[in-house]
């Protein structure tokens, strides 16, 4: 069985672009997460969404923004981006969210010069 | 608010025994996760905890007290192998899945 992937691994931008970052669930599951892991910080929840709807977001701005596919996977978008922006964008699926474990993908890390 | 503490690094010896702590403040409580994340991989799942007590899965266990807010994974007969980043992780009230900035584990030959 595949796991969850993510594509790019790795992704280059300048400040002020929009980046796009995807995710493909293990098969089966509903829920996607995007948590944000800048050195020093840990995982940071960005957004949660299950079932085609956003049912959750962190304490991120408007600038950051996803969705969800009819086949579950999500794609996650960030706009006009900062030099803070940079970090490893990671994705996990799940059954069903709070009360099952997560599944990773193994990342995408961005850097914004 | 959501807030979960644990200790930034901790160092141990191959063979020993370490406890990694961890005490949490949430609205809500559905359960309590372990993770472990090597340098430059994805978190992977350890263990999860919904009811007080201790959870054994070989030289893994976790511990939960919801009453005190607290929960511990215990690693025993340390290997050179288990030195990685611990996350402990909640789900609370809204369902979103909230992490620690995680444990540093040093394992000393």
């Amino acid at each position: 069985e595949a796991g969850v992937t993510q594509s790019p691994t790795h992704l280059i931008k300048t400040r002020g672009q929009q980046a796009t970052l995807r995710c493909s669930p293990i098969s089966g599951h509903t829920s996607v997460y995007w948590y944000q892991q800048a050195l020093g910080l840990g995982l940071q929840f960005l957004l949660w969404y299950d079932e085609g709807e956003e049912r959750n977001r962190g304490n991120f701005p408007p600038r950051f923004s996803g969705r969800q596919f009819p086949n579950y996977s999500s794609e996650l978008n960030v706009n006009a981006l900062e030099l803070e922006d940079s970090a490893l964008y990671l994705c996990a699926s799940s059954h069903r969210q709070g009360h099952e474990k997560l599944f990773f993908g193994s990342g995408t890390q961005l850097s914004v010069l | 608010g959501q807030n979960i503490d644990q200790p930034t690094e901790m160092t141990a010896t191959e063979g020993a025994i370490v406890q990694i702590n961890c005490t949490y403040q949430t609205s809500g409580f559905n359960g309590l996760f372990w993770y472990q994340q090597h340098a430059g991989e994805a978190p992977t799942f350890l263990s999860y905890n919904v009811l007080d007590g201790l959870e054994e899965k070989g030289r893994f266990s976790s511990f939960l007290s919801r009453s005190k807010g607290y929960s511990y994974l215990l690693l025993k007969e340390l290997q050179m192998k288990d030195s990685a980043s611990y996350l402990c992780a909640v789900s609370g009230r809204d369902d979103k899945i909230i992490f620690g900035k995680g444990t540093r584990l040093h394992i000393l030959p």
